[in-house]
């Protein structure tokens, strides 16, 4: 989906495990989000960063944590306090227009 | 604080009728709002964005939409719609969170069933 590449497609997490998703995109975008979507909840915001180096807590925080080294790359991390983790995960970039480029997502499921 | 609503959970149109899904939103300030269409397992698709200027809107695929300040509205449209326009469709708002922060607020989605 455009210049931004979302990493694994499928993911299986364990019990008190964690994991990360990863999110790279070459569209040279400064700002970068992570969405949650649960059926009939929409797009739920987790953590969004405008610059290298900063991030920001979006609504649902808690359970998830980010880095932001590169430019290029926003790794999710769903922790092991996350309690309910299975759901489909996008991550965006956005552009000076405020032209919003989703990635194809990762569906992530607890077994 | 800001919000978006999708009144449909579920929008049925015959293949070749025109189609509506509505959105309305509610921020402070100019809004800028957008529609989004998802297919299965995929991510998001930009269709088009209203941020200033004409109230009628086109994007991609001939969907247009209509911004309504009075009414708060920016419903999606389409004149004939297509067996392939099934998908599930997102209203998005933009918002400030200051410090130059922006973010966008989604509406739960309407999924679209075009039957033919």
């Amino acid at each position: 989906d455009g210049g931004i590449t979302q990493s694994p497609k499928y993911l299986f997490r364990k019990e008190g495990q964690n994991v990360t998703l990863s999110c790279e995109q070459n569209l040279n975008h400064d700002a970068m989000y992570w969405y949650r979507q649960d059926p009939g909840q929409g797009l739920r915001l987790i953590y969004y960063s405008q610059i290298v180096n900063d991030f920001q807590k979006g609504d649902i925080a808690e359970g998830y944590s980010v880095s932001r080294e590169k430019k290029e790359s926003f790794p999710l991390t769903v922790t092991s306090a996350q309690k309910n983790p299975t759901a489909f995960y996008l991550c965006a970039c956005r552009d000076r227009e405020a032209g919003y480029t989703f990635g194809s997502g990762t569906r992530l499921t607890v077994v | 604080a800001q919000s978006v609503a999708q009144p449909e959970d579920q929008v049925n149109v015959a293949e070749g009728n025109p189609l509506t899904v509505k959105c309305t939103y509610s921020v402070s300030g100019n809004p800028y709002l957008f529609w989004y269409v998802q297919y299965p397992n995929r991510g998001l698709q930009f269709l088009l964005k209203y941020i200033t200027g004409d109230n009628l809107v086109k994007g991609s695929y001939g969907f247009e939409a209509e911004f309504n300040k009075s009414q708060t509205s920016f419903h999606l449209k389409k004149p004939s719609a297509l067996v392939s326009d099934s998908a599930l469709y997102f209203c998005a708002v933009r918002s400030y969170s200051g410090a130059g922060s922006y973010q966008l607020t989604f509406g739960k989605g309407t999924k679209l069933s075009v039957i033919p």
